[in-house]
């Protein structure tokens, strides 16, 4: 099973500016084949991102996620007061597997 | 819209068995792999077990295989999933999810439920 290392575990960051939250995969990861859920408390995760730079549906052009092999990255570039929550980090080349989430707070 | 609405969780036993149910709307649920994922209290996600469109292949975590089994029936848009010999560990809020595309199954989740809580507890 590949394992998913996210960084850092708590971001402080004020709206505004921007977030960078990394995905470390412990192996190269099939076609890039990553992707990237918001879950905000008590509700379910939303699709962000997937393959590892394509935004879903309805997700606002300030989310971007790049990175390919076994280094990913979610970048928002002007955080909103809704942006604060737990981002996760999935990959699917394989036996699908989740990074431990990084929870984004207001500083 | 797409809609799927998780339930049937509770308290039960360890060793007992459960099933969760997940209504689906909005889409062609027979077009679609379904999946189930959980999250235990305050922990990460966890994927579970996969059925393709037509129910007839299945796919299972290797901490749930042997004990859960996943199941549909597309006549009533459904999605079910089987859990026998709970173990404590087994605590977790049960997600259904739609895998994005339709036939072939790709591992990513572009829908969820809200989730239905399965606590196992003596």
């Amino acid at each position: 099973e590949i394992g998913l290392t996210q960084s850092p575990d708590t971001l402080s960051l004020s709206p505004g500016e921007r977030a960078t939250l990394s995905c470390r995969a412990s192996q190269s990861v099939s076609r890039n084949y990553l992707a990237w859920y918001q879950q905000k408390p008590g509700q379910a995760p939303r699709l962000l991102i997937y393959g590892a730079s394509s935004r879903a549906t309805g997700i606002p052009d300030r989310f971007s996620g790049s990175g390919s092999g076994t280094d990913f990255t979610l970048t928002m570039s002007r955080l909103e007061p809704e942006d604060f929550a737990v981002y996760y980090c999935q990959q699917y080349g394989s036996s699908p597997s989740f990074g431990q989430g990084t929870r984004l707070e207001i500083k | 819209q797409v809609q799927l609405v998780e339930s049937g969780g509770g308290v039960v036993q360890p060793g007992r068995s459960l099933r969760l149910s997940c209504a689906a709307s909005g889409f062609t649920f027979s077009n679609y792999p379904m999946h189930w994922l959980r999250q235990a209290p305050g922990k990460g996600l966890e994927w579970v077990a996969v059925i393709s469109y037509d129910g007839v292949n299945k796919a299972y975590a290797d901490s749930v295989k042997g004990r859960f089994t996943i199941s549909r029936d597309n006549s009533k848009n459904t999605l079910y999933l089987q859990m026998s010999s709970l173990r404590v560990e087994d605590t977790a809020v049960y997600y259904c999810a739609r895998d994005p595309w339709t036939t072939a199954v790709h591992y990513y989740f572009e829908y969820w439920g809200q989730g239905t809580l399965v606590t196992v507890s003596s």
